[in-house]
Order: C-alpha cells, then structure tokens, then sequence
C-alpha cells in the first residue's frame, strides 16, 4: 500500500468547515483514497472514499487532486462530535485488503 | 443500520488464561478481520476469514487462534495469555463487492492481562 502523510493535529472552531489534507503522492492507479476517523475509545468510523472524482455523502466531501498526489477531507459545518483521530489510507478495492493506519491527524473542535 | 458486535468492552485476564473475544456481525459479509491497536503502532492485522471455516494469516498471528463456524460469527482465541498481549481488540467486517467494500468496525474491546 502506498504511504500516506497527515498534519499530527488541527483546530477547528464549531460551526466552521474542517479541512484535513493528506499526501499520497506514490498512490498507484488502482488504489483508492479512503478515510475513516476514530473517536475516543470506540472502534473506527468509515467516512468515504475515492478514486479520482471528487464525492460527497451525509458525512463529508472527498476532494482529490487531479494527479491524484493528495486529497482533503472537509467536514463542512463540523461539530464538537466530530473530535476524533482522522485516518487517510489508501488501497486497493478488494473485499479482502487489510487496513493499514498511521498516525492520523488529531482533529479537535473548540466551541 | 450496520452493526458489529464485539462480546466485551473490557475484559481482565490472568497471564496463561485462555481468552476468547467474540464478534458477531449482521451485515451477511463475507470477509472478517481481528486488529489490534496499539500507541505508536497504529493498527495491525491478526488474522481475517474470507468464508465459513477459511483463515489467513495476518501480520502478527502468534500467539492467538482463530475460528469461524458461522458466517457471522469470528472468534479470536488467545491460547495462553501474556501480557504483551494487553491491547485494544478491534473486529471488522466487509463484503467482496469491489465497489463497495469499506470495513465496519465493532467497538473495540480493550483486553488488559495481569
């Protein structure tokens, strides 16, 4: 898998849009961009995920650069609920791939 | 809604007790994945079934078991607890879709052995 690089920590005042960048610059053509995030003492979170197009569910927007080197997550009207670690992994698609997190970025919202 | 279930949320055991850590998922998924997660080690796989009775290896196996009876059901088995075997327990599951195939997640069981 290839490695993705994070910021170790964000603020982001309540109510505000969050971005959270992530490096992937040696992703290859078939792995995708996913993101998942972890609160406190709970079990990982699957957010979304991508290719190349840029998608959007409930959750978040999932912005991915046209070479496909780096992505952004933005959580745009983020809430105290949303402190958690965020995690950007990329992969192949496949049922049977294992998860591989780093470190993440410690995201904090400030009311 | 999606639900994985892990057995206990905390578990205290004795060094050399036999442990065993339930999962149960209700999603029908083929695919089910043991983690630990530890500080400063992010997230690492145990062991994942891929069918009823089927196991692979993950990246650190020894030391613990697996077994798969039911296609719902994935167990993890520490034959003699140890205590660098202290940990977060987290189980996942997902289907073999190819488009759509993101693990969900139980809600972990933080397993402390003395």
């Amino acid at each position: 898998d290839a490695k993705t690089t994070q910021p170790t920590s964000m603020d982001c005042a309540e109510g505000r849009a969050a971005n959270l960048p992530c490096n992937h610059s040696t992703i290859s053509g078939n792995e995708y961009v996913y993101w998942y995030r972890q609160i406190h003492s709970q079990g990982p979170q699957y957010i979304i995920h991508g290719l190349k197009n840029n998608e959007t569910n409930e959750m978040a927007s999932l912005i991915i650069t046209e070479d496909r080197k780096s992505s952004t997550l933005i959580l745009p009207h983020a809430t105290l609920r949303d402190t958690a670690v965020y995690y950007c992994i990329v992969r192949r698609n496949f049922g049977n791939e294992k998860l591989t997190f780093g470190t993440g970025t410690r995201l904090t919202i400030i009311p | 809604d999606v639900k994985v279930t892990q057995s206990s949320r905390y578990l205290v055991k004795r060094t050399g007790e036999k442990v065993f850590l339930e999962c149960v998922q209700d999603m029908d998924h083929e695919n089910m994945f043991w983690y630990r997660q530890d500080p400063g080690l992010g997230l690492r796989l145990i062991y994942f079934s891929y069918d009823v009775k089927m196991k692979e290896k993950g990246d650190i196996p020894e030391g613990y078991s697996v077994s798969r009876e039911k296609k719902e059901r994935f167990s993890l088995i520490l034959e003699s607890a140890s205590t660098n075997q202290t940990s977060m327990y987290l189980c996942a599951s997902t289907n073999q879709d190819r488009g759509h195939n993101e693990q969900f997640f139980g809600p972990g069981t933080r397993l402390t052995v003395l």
